[in-house]
């Protein structure tokens, strides 16, 4: 069965700097990988997904994902952050064939000025 | 515009009293989902349903039941509520046999048990 580890439960940035969000998966099979954001009172949205081919994927809002398969990692960046980039960020994780996606526990950025 | 509609937004009951939090999509989605948010847990499956009367159990079922009579609906019963599922609930939807595309979520439904 596929899991995702999202080891930083919590990650303070000032305004301006680089960010790196760290996501980790397990699956014996070829995977699917998708960074979901959360802002404050809302749903969950779609950021970028990765599913095959460059493993740099780029993003909505100027954030961008590497998929490293012999570190089994899919980690999110981003240059320079705004305050608006404020919120819980999901990693998830599903299979060819498989319809559930199964997520991390969430990381909160907080950019403060 | 292709969204997943829950209702209703904030919720709060008593121990026992019967609840239903509705759950439709306009994309023609075959695939719906209902998950809990939990701090410290991230987002856990509780029911799924890969087409019209057709459901099964995620990861956390208990207390729930789901029906699915309709394809663009999915509520959400909770027969007994008890503390213990006040949380933080998503309905999502995709279509079916293409796990690439990605969950469209609903904004959630923010239940509190007393």
């Amino acid at each position: 069965a596929q899991s995702v580890t999202q080891l930083d439960s919590q990650v303070p940035v000032f305004e301006e700097a680089p960010v790196e969000l760290r996501c980790n998966y397990s699956s014996s099979v070829s995977v699917y990988l998708f960074w979901y954001v959360q802002y404050p009172n809302q749903g969950l949205q779609l950021l970028l997904k990765y599913l095959s081919g460059s493993t740099l994927v780029k993003g909505i809002n100027g954030f961008e994902a590497e998929f490293n398969k012999s570190q089994t990692s899919f980690h999110l960046r981003k240059p320079s952050v705004h305050i608006s980039d404020t919120a819980e960020y999901f990693c998830a994780v599903t299979i060819s064939g498989f319809q559930k996606l199964v997520f991390g526990t969430g990381t909160r950025l907080l950019v403060s000025p | 515009e292709a969204q997943v509609t829950q209702n209703p937004r904030y919720l709060i009951t008593v121990t026992g009293k019967k609840l239903t939090v509705t759950c439709s999509q306009n994309m023609n989605h075959e695939y719906m989902s209902w998950y809990r948010q939990d701090p410290g847990l991230g987002l856990r499956q509780i029911y799924y349903s890969m087409n019209v009367e057709v459901t099964d159990k995620g990861d956390v079922p208990e207390g729930y039941k789901v029906s699915r009579k309709e394809k663009r609906n999915f509520p959400l019963i909770l027969e007994s509520p008890s503390p213990n599922q006040t949380s933080l609930y998503f309905c999502a939807s995709s279509p079916r046999d293409r796990p690439y595309y990605g969950y469209t979520f609903g904004s959630g439904t923010r239940l509190t048990v007393v």
